[in-house]
């Protein structure tokens, strides 16, 4: 089974600063996703940043960027320029290569502020 | 393009009725995915439905169920409703059963057990 660790259960930035989230996962399997998901008030899940795990190159989105440590089981992101309406919880996911079930972390609120 | 439609947004049952909620996938989309979303166990996945078939299945009791129709649209069903299944459920809509398709998520139902 897997599992999804996210340590900082909130956290705080200003606006125009750069903040990281953290997220570590466990799993013995070789070919899997990554996935940062944004939920804001309005509840409804939005996908941010997507990482498969057999690019060695991070992958980015515009102000988003992740840290993909694939020996650590570490997958971190990096906002930048970080805005108002970033604010909203964020969860790291883990998903199989051939599977369609996502496994959350216990997710982290990210609060912006002027 | 419609997005990930969720019906209702807001549900009051009382201990011991049964409940149905629908999901609207986007158009195309054949996979269709249902989680619980509450404060003490975060996300957890519930079932997976491709092409009118459970693919998938997580570990809830057997009075959680759902079903697919032949145009995509999905219900899950909770019988015998307890305090406990108070929760968002969060319906998610994809292409195809694959974790390279992205994942589009409805803005949830709000089902709150009394």
């Amino acid at each position: 089974a897997q599992t999804v660790t996210q340590s900082q259960p909130e956290m705080s930035v200003q606006e125009a600063e750069t903040v990281t989230l953290s997220c570590t996962y466990d799993t013995s399997e070789n070919n899997y996703y990554l996935f940062w998901y944004k939920q804001p008030p309005s509840r409804q899940m939005i996908l941010v940043i997507r990482q498969e795990a057999y690019k060695q190159q991070n992958a980015t989105e515009n102000r988003f960027s992740v840290n993909f440590q694939k020996a650590a089981k570490s997958f971190s992101l990096k906002i930048s320029d970080s805005q108002l309406g970033d604010t909203a919880m964020y969860f790291c996911a883990f998903m199989k290569r051939t599977a369609s079930k996502l496994t959350f972390g216990t997710g982290t609120r990210l609060q912006v502020t002027l | 393009k419609a997005g990930v439609t969720q019906t209702p947004r807001y549900l009051i049952k009382t201990r011991g009725q049964q409940v149905t909620l629908s999901c609207s996938p986007i158009s195309g989309h054949r996979s269709v995915s249902w989680y619980q979303q509450t404060p003490g166990q975060g996300l957890q996945f519930l079932f997976e439905y491709f092409s009118e078939t459970q693919r998938n299945k997580g570990n809830f009791p057997g009075r959680f169920s759902g079903r697919q129709f032949s145009n995509s649209r999905s219900e899950m069903n909770v019988s015998t409703l307890e305090l406990g299944d108070s929760a968002l459920y969060l319906c998610a809509s994809s292409l195809v059963a694959q974790a390279n398709t992205e994942a589009f998520f409805g803005q949830g139902t709000r089902l709150t057990v009394v």
